[in-house]
């Protein structure tokens, strides 16, 4: 299957920084990608849909100021959170797919610690 | 949007088949069935999907009865390394309003 690289896979960060995730496609063009979030023993939970080139569609409830998300090129995409709490601490996971295979496939995820 | 249910867990013995089920009566005409796991602390794996008929691949059986209101996985041969979180998810929409929600799966647990 296609391959999807998340970098870093875990990072530790002060309240009140940024942190910026990157979400890369290696060997196919995403022309859409997604971003998930995840709690300790919960499901994923979807934060937003972002097509290559435009601006990415929130769901319900994620502040779309606090998760900056950038979907510049058909391989990468970053999220940025921005005046990171201790409550944004989750697992961060990045999907991609393309506009031919209507499967999406996932990056390894990142672990965001905030203190 | 269709909703789906599974069991909270299940066990396996090592070698024999799992047969994780699924339902989703409220599933429309063109939405797909789509089945991903997800081993500890990774991102998940995509493992099959389908529409109307039955599919296989290396890594499982999907069978959809023919009403379409309910699935199986089917791992034949189970093994330890697929202990894991099995989601059964319907996609929503297609093109730009793709989407996966996922719900709480069934832990797969296999035992030796």
């Amino acid at each position: 299957g296609a391959v999807v690289s998340q970098h870093p896979s875990w990072v530790i960060c002060k309240s009140g920084t940024s942190v910026k995730i990157e979400c890369r496609s290696l060997d196919f063009q995403a022309t859409t990608m997604f971003w998930y979030r995840q709690f300790p023993k919960q499901s994923l939970m979807l934060m937003a849909t972002s097509n290559e080139g435009s601006k990415a569609t929130y769901e319900q409830g994620v502040e779309k100021d606090k998760f900056l998300i950038n979907h510049a090129s058909l391989t990468l995409s970053t999220l940025t959170v921005t005046s990171a709490h201790p409550e944004d601490s989750s697992f961060y996971i990045c999907s991609a797919r393309d506009a031919v295979n209507t499967e999406a496939f996932f990056g390894q995820g990142t672990r965001l610690t905030v203190v | 949007d269709a909703k789906t249910t599974q069991p909270p867990s299940m066990d396996c013995a090592e070698g024999r088949a799992a047969n994780l089920p699924c339902n989703h009566s409220t599933i429309s005409g063109n939405e797909y069935v789509y089945w991903y796991r997800q081993i500890h602390s990774q991102g998940p794996q995509y493992i099959i999907h389908g529409l109307k008929n039955n599919e296989t691949n290396e890594m499982a059986s999907l069978i959809i009865t023919e009403d379409r209101k309910s699935s199986t996985l089917i791992l034949p041969h189970a093994t330890l390394r697929d202990t894991a979180v099995y989601y059964c998810i319907v996609r929503v929409g297609g093109g730009s309003n793709y989407k996966l929600t996922f719900g709480k799966g069934t832990l797969l647990t296999v035992n030796p």
